[in-house]
């Protein structure tokens, strides 16, 4: 079954240093997303990509944050100035239509010290 | 606002004993209802779309319905493997965003 597969599976970075994760979607998707979850925490949406463009994002999702599918295949988030709030569990996720349901993958936990 | 609320928050079952999870909602108009799987650590798997009230879907021991107000994920005769925490979250019209509620920690024991 085709899966959306993150990398790394976990990174520590210090306070103030600039991240990215990484996310290979599904092929055929068209669809791209980001969430977060902080231990203990809700599921939180912070940014929608369609067609080359962001097309939705949360208020989480301020000037530290930025998304780019730089090939066919791979979809990056990065965060400029990471802050400990940051910590948190971020999943990617891919739907080959806006209301379908979405495939998410494994997530990348980030830990900010 | 949209919200999403579910109840419990978390259930204990013995194999075998069926019940049920609420996932209460309020949203300016809904486009679609989802409900996920997730295991520790890992990421939310997707298992109904609803996008009607009135729609039901079923798999394997998992039936889910949706009313105007809440959906419901009914377990049959639950297994230890359906140990999990099972999310719902809500798609409004016009938006692509999922809003996901808190989740249900389910422990089903032998």
């Amino acid at each position: 079954e085709p899966e959306v597969t993150q990398t790394p599976s976990h990174q520590v970075t210090q306070m103030g240093q600039e991240v990215i994760l990484r996310c290979v979607p599904i092929s055929n998707h068209l669809y791209f997303y980001w969430y977060r979850q902080i231990l203990g925490q809700k599921v939180e949406f912070l940014v929608s990509f369609y067609n080359n463009e962001i097309s939705e994002k949360s208020e989480i999702f301020d000037d530290q944050f930025s998304v780019e599918r730089p090939d066919g295949s791979n979809f990056t988030l990065k965060i400029r100035s990471t802050k400990l709030e940051d910590s948190a569990m971020y999943f990617c996720a891919s739907s080959p239509a806006a209301n379908y349901g979405y495939t998410f993958g494994s997530g990348t936990r980030l830990t900010v010290v | 606002e949209d919200q999403v609320t579910q109840s419990p928050e978390a259930l204990r079952l013995q194999e075998g004993e069926s019940s049920s999870l609420n996932c209460s909602y309020t949203v300016s108009g809904l486009r679609g209802l989802f409900w996920y799987r997730q295991d520790p650590g890992k990421g939310p798997e997707f298992l109904f779309t609803l996008y009607s009230a009135g729609e039901e879907k079923e798999k394997e021991r998992l039936k889910a319905t949706l009313t105007k107000k809440e959906s419901f994920l009914h377990i049959t005769a639950p297994k230890p493997e359906d140990s999990a925490t099972y999310l719902c979250a809500v798609q409004a019209k016009g938006y692509n965003k999922l809003i996901f509620g808190a989740g249900t920690r389910l422990a089903v024991h032998p």
